[in-house]
């Protein structure tokens, strides 16, 4: 069985610019959702996709968007990147959205905005 | 809003030492609880969980018993390995319908031989 997996591993970018993450979901699981960690602290949700459809959103601004495709895969996109977007970006996967099931990480983007 | 508080770390104990890392959370309803663990440069990995109240989790020998009492899920290892150094996170479903994790800001476990 394959785990979560994501790309790129890392990724350097400049203030202003767009980046697009990657990320493939374990196999089974129909729900991937995004976290943003920063240095230092705990991940935050940025939001949840479950078939294709984004059922639910954490404070993060519009700029920050999201796909799931038919295959269940997903990705994170990033508009007009600022200083502070620099952190790990982590996906997870899961069999569906309930309280009991378990999110799997995938081991994380890490990008730096300069 | 949902939210979840760990000890503050760094933690720094000798092999075979006892292990106890506060967590209590404030949530609506009785969220399903989780323990993931972070090695440096790697993404989380799920240690353990608990579904409802007086649940036991445990792996790799921790354990955590999801207390609705006093709304915690303290994780405990009765002798450490050098191995077991990482960054270990408390985490709880928060309320709605997303199943989003809400995390608790982090504990640096050092495990010195």
């Amino acid at each position: 069985e394959t785990g979560v997996t994501q790309s790129p591993t890392h990724l350097i970018k400049t203030r202003g610019q767009q980046v697009t993450l990657r990320c493939s979901s374990q196999s089974g699981h129909n729900t991937v959702s995004w976290y943003q960690q920063a240095l230092g602290q705990g991940p935050q949700f940025i939001f949840q996709y479950y078939r294709e459809e984004e059922n639910g959103r954490g404070n993060f601004p519009p700029r920050f968007s999201g796909l799931q495709f038919p295959n269940y895969s997903s990705e994170l996109n990033v508009n007009a990147l600022e200083l502070d977007d620099s952190a790990l970006y982590l996906c997870a996967s899961s069999r569906d959205f309930r309280n009991s099931e378990t999110q799997y990480f995938g081991p994380g983007t890490r990008l730096l905005v300069l | 809003g949902d939210s979840v508080t760990q000890m503050e770390g760094p933690v720094t104990l000798s092999e075979e030492a006892f292990l106890t890392i506060n967590c209590t959370y404030t949530a609506t309803g009785y969220p399903s609880l989780f323990w993931y663990v972070q090695y440096p440069g790697e993404g989380l990995q799920l240690l353990l969980k608990a579904t409802k109240a007086d649940d036991k989790g445990s792996n790799k020998g921790f354990e955590a018993t999801y207390r609705k009492e006093t709304t915690s899920f303290h994780l405990e290892k009765g002798s450490v390995q050098v191995s077991d150094s990482a960054v270990y996170f408390c985490a709880a479903r928060g309320s709605g319908n997303t199943g989003k994790l809400i995390f608790g800001q982090g504990t640096t476990l050092q495990v010195k031989p």
